[in-house]
């Protein structure tokens, strides 16, 4: 079925270091992407997504592409602040169909100053 | 963008006794409710799926009469533990959406069963 592979953290950075958190997807058809990000004690937020190939997701200095040819979806940002410390979920939803999405494992992202 | 909310966002009760947890669509019919367990330092793991008017779809492995899913009605699905214990402690979130659309998420639920 269909499913998400999300690098394993933990991962701590420097503030201002470059951030790349890895993410591949297997699918039958043509799902559409979303990176989610949990503050701690919070819910899920949505962080950005990407529904068709070659698009690219962005949102608040992250920015993902979605390959097709690779089939991936890693989730970047130039600049990374103490308060991007959070989990990060990789997920796909399935096109033509009213399944639910399928998650990552989530990577931990702790930023020092 | 969307709201779903999520009520109450941490209970604590006792062994043997049952908890109820809202998850309401504020501005938006839910056509489909999820709902999720989290456990520590671990990836959301979907429970169910409901759909408005019938009967919620559990994934293999969890105990449907153990927890009861409602969906009445467009902005309202409910999750009950019955007769929680211990290992029933855990994160549970909720998540909306309508038609083929991206899910939206409540804020999530800690219950912590002593």
């Amino acid at each position: 079925g269909d499913s998400v592979t999300q690098m394993e953290g933990p991962v701590t950075l420097s503030e201002e270091a470059f951030l790349t958190i890895n993410c591949t997807y297997t699918a039958t058809g043509y799902p559409s992407l979303f990176w989610y990000v949990q503050y701690p004690g919070e819910g899920l937020q949505l962080l950005l997504k990407a529904t068709k190939a070659d698009d690219k997701g962005s949102n608040k200095g992250f920015e993902a592409t979605y390959r097709k040819e690779t089939t991936s979806f890693h989730l970047e940002k130039g600049s990374v602040q103490v308060s991007d410390s959070a989990v990060y979920f990789c997920a796909l939803s399935p096109r033509g169909n009213n399944n639910d999405m399928r998650f990552g494992a989530g990577t931990r992202l702790t930023v020092k100053p | 963008g969307a709201v779903v909310s999520q009520h109450p966002s941490r209970v604590i009760c006792k062994s043997g006794t049952s908890v109820k947890i809202e998850c309401r669509s504020l501005d938006f019919q839910a056509t489909t409710m999820f709902w999720y367990r989290q456990f520590p330092k671990k990836s959301l793991m979907l429970m169910a799926t409901s759909n408005e008017g019938s009967k919620a779809t559990y994934e293999q492995g969890v105990e449907k009469d153990k927890f009861l899913i409602n969906h009445a009605s467009l902005t309202l699905s409910t999750l009950t533990v019955t007769s929680a214990h211990p290992e029933d402690s855990s994160f549970y979130i909720c998540s909306a959406r309508t038609g083929f659309t991206e899910a939206f998420f409540g804020q999530g639920t800690r219950l912590t069963v002593v």
